[in-house]
């Protein structure tokens, strides 16, 4: 069974550029969310969706914006980037929400090797 | 919202074993899980605990005090592999939502 797959592995951009991160999740999860690395913060939750809904979301200003398709693949967003947004991005993949009633769903998320992103 | 405290660095030596604490704060418990990530990949999961108690999965065994916000992952028989950060995260109730909040990881360093 593959795994969580993200693309770009590395990129590279300006203070000022947009970008878009994709992931596509473990065959048969329906439940993507998004997580921002860095060596100070550790890390800190963007967002989650199911079934194409955003379920939850953390504490990241309206420059960080994410969406989920019908096939469950999801991509994130970052507008008008700043230095500060240097980070690695993790997308993380789980059966879906815990009120359904899926055998043994402990809600554990596993992760993709993520997407590094350096602002310059 | 919560606040997730672990040690920053614990240095620890092959063969031996070594306990990695986890405190918190939450407003509504849903489960505590520990996660080990090697520099440079992914965090892999390692455990989970919803209710009080020990769980033992092999080297590695979790435990869980939810009236005292406290965890713990403990790993016999150290290997040099095992040097990696560790990440301890809380799920709080969020009407079936599934958003971890993690700790900012303890780095172990396993020596010869």
């Amino acid at each position: 069974k593959a795994g969580v797959t993200q693309t770009p592995r590395y990129l590279i951009k300006t203070r000022g550029q947009q970008v878009t991160l994709s992931c596509s999740p473990i065959s048969g999860h329906r439940s993507v969310s998004w997580y921002q690395q860095t060596p100070g913060q550790g890390l800190q939750f963007l967002f989650e969706y199911f079934s194409e809904t955003q379920r939850n979301k953390g504490n990241f200003p309206g420059r960080f914006s994410g969406r989920q398709f019908s096939n469950s693949r999801s991509e994130m967003n970052v507008s008008t980037l700043e230095l500060g947004d240097s980070a690695l991005y993790l997308c993380a993949s789980s059966l879906g929400p815990l009120n359904l009633e899926w055998e043994s769903n402990t809600g554990e998320l596993f992760f993709g090797e993520g997407s590094r992103l350096t602002v310059l | 919202g919560q606040n997730i405290d672990q040690p920053t660095e614990m240095t620890a030596t092959e063969g031996a074993i070594v306990q990695i604490n986890c405190t918190y704060q939450t407003s509504g418990f849903n489960g505590l899980f520990w996660y080990q990530q090697h520099a440079g990949e992914a965090p892999t999961f390692l455990s989970y605990n919803v209710l009080d108690g020990l769980e033992e999965k092999g080297r590695f065994s979790s435990f869980l005090s939810r009236s005292k916000g406290y965890s713990y992952l403990l790993l016999k028989e150290l290997q040099m592999k095992d040097s990696a950060s560790y990440l301890c995260a809380v799920r709080e109730l969020t009407g079936g939502g599934n958003k971890l909040t993690f700790g900012t990881g303890t780095q172990l360093k396993v020596e010869l």
